[in-house]
């Protein structure tokens, strides 16, 4: 399973943009990117999944080059709802196996 | 639609006791996942079950131990219990458990004493 590395923690101010970018070396042909969200004392939800170039939700944008070394998710115009904790998670939808989480980016949202 | 639930979602155990915990996964996902999650630890995969089938196991000593039923509901059990095992336990479901797209319940936090 490809490793990830992503940032311990980022500060944001409301209705600003966050892109918070996620480091995947090894990433293999096969795999593909997924981000999900944390809040406190819950249980992690999915955002956004990707293979290649950009893919938009509702939600957030994930953008990954051409290389697929890296990934980076947008959130547009965060709130202070959207402090929690993301997950970057890399791995090949093809073979069952399981997501291994990282430690994630805590990102916290300031008035 | 109903959501992942999971039961109980508090208790508090003491050391050597064994707990059990249980999960309904989203009507039709035949895929539950169980991770336990700690401050220091982060999320650990525990085990996936798939259609009453152990399909993934994570590295957890055999205290831990789990099983899914033909409704697709599971539990996991939780023997000898540890101090250490003092932890947010987390249920996902999944409708082919390799889609990516993992639904996760809001838990159960066990405390051992």
């Amino acid at each position: 399973l490809a490793k990830t590395t992503q940032p311990i923690s980022m500060d944001s101010y409301e209705g600003q943009e966050v892109n918070i970018t996620c480091s995947h070396n090894n990433i293999a042909t096969n795999d593909y990117i997924t981000w999900y969200q944390q809040f406190p004392s819950q249980g992690p939800r999915f955002i956004i999944q990707g293979y290649k170039t950009k893919v938009t939700n509702e939600v957030a944008s994930l953008f990954i080059p051409a290389d697929r070394k890296s990934s980076t998710l947008s959130l547009p115009r965060v709130s202070l709802s959207d402090t929690a904790v993301y997950y970057c998670l890399v791995g090949d939808l093809r073979r069952n196996t399981p997501l291994v989480f990282g430690k994630g980016t805590r990102l916290s949202v300031i008035a | 639609k109903a959501g992942v639930t999971q039961t109980p979602r508090y208790l508090i155990k003491t050391r050597g006791q064994q707990v059990t915990l249980s999960c309904s996964p989203i009507s039709g996902h035949r895929s539950v996942s169980w991770y336990q999650q700690t401050p220091g630890q982060g999320l650990q995969f525990l085990f996936e079950y798939f259609s009453e089938t152990q399909r993934n196991k994570g590295n957890f000593p055999g205290r831990f131990s789990g099983r899914q039923f033909s409704n697709s509901r599971s539990e996991m059990n939780v023997s000898t219990l540890e101090l250490g095992d003092s932890a947010l336990y987390l249920c996902a479901s999944g409708v082919t458990g390799a889609d990516g797209e993992l639904f996760f319940g809001e838990g159960s936090r066990l405390t051992v004493l």
